[in-house]
């Protein structure tokens, strides 16, 4: 079975600078999707970014970006130019490309400060 | 803008009683989903349907059953909810997608506290 591991419950970071949210998962398939999803405190949860196993290009949106290790199964968060807006739960989220069903991992609280 | 609805923000019931959580979404979707989240666990599926009438179980079903009348409407039902069925849950949509990336749309939670 696939899991979703996030080793850091909590995180911060001043506002401005650049902070990397750690992912690791574990398959033994080769082709599926990974995810990152944003949960403020308003409890929506926002799709952040999205990344192809089979794309070697990391994925970019905005400031957001990500560092995806096939080999080393691990798919890493970067945000930078943190913002007050940045802060909430984030959830890393693995799916495989024959199913429809999404694994997640347990999240990271982020905090900015000012 | 598209949408899923879940009936109540918070809610609290009784130990024993039959609690129903009610999911709309307005956007077509063949999937629908049922995950429970709490502090330390993420989010763990219970329940989950790929068209009307079918289900399937999730990671953590035990306690739980689901229905799917209609395609716009997922509910989850506690049959005698139980203190330790004090969690957050969300429902979810998206298309079927056949092997391809798609993404989940999600309501924003219902808080259920059961005493």
């Amino acid at each position: 079975a696939q899991t979703v591991t996030q080793s850091q419950p909590e995180m911060s970071v001043q506002e401005a600078e650049t902070v990397t949210l750690s992912c690791t998962y574990d398959t033994s398939e080769s082709d599926y999707y990974l995810f990152w999803y944003k949960q403020p405190p308003s409890r929506q949860m926002i799709l952040v970014i999205r990344q192809e196993a089979y794309k070697q290009q990391n994925a970019t949106e905005n400031r957001f970006s990500v560092n995806f290790q096939k080999a080393a199964k691990s798919f890493s968060l970067k945000i930078s130019d943190s913002q007050l807006g940045d802060a909430a739960m984030y959830f890393c989220a693995y799916r495989s490309a024959s199913a429809d069903k999404l694994i997640f991992g347990t999240g990271t609280r982020l905090q900015v400060f000012p | 803008d598209v949408k899923v609805t879940q009936s109540s923000r918070y809610l609290v019931k009784r130990t024993g009683e039959k609690v129903f959580l009610e999911c709309v979404q307005d956007m077509d979707h063949e999937n629908m989903f049922w995950y429970r989240q709490d502090p330390g666990l993420g989010l763990r599926l219970i329940y989950f349907s790929y068209d009307v009438k079918m289900k399937e179980k999730g990671d953590i079903p035990e306690g739980y059953s689901v229905s799917r009348e209609k395609k716009e409407r997922f509910s989850l039902i506690l049959e005698s909810a139980s203190t330790n069925q004090t969690s957050m849950y969300l429902c979810a949509s998206s298309l079927y997608t056949g092997g391809r990336s798609g993404g989940y749309t999600f309501g924003s939670g219902t808080r259920l506290t059961v005493v």
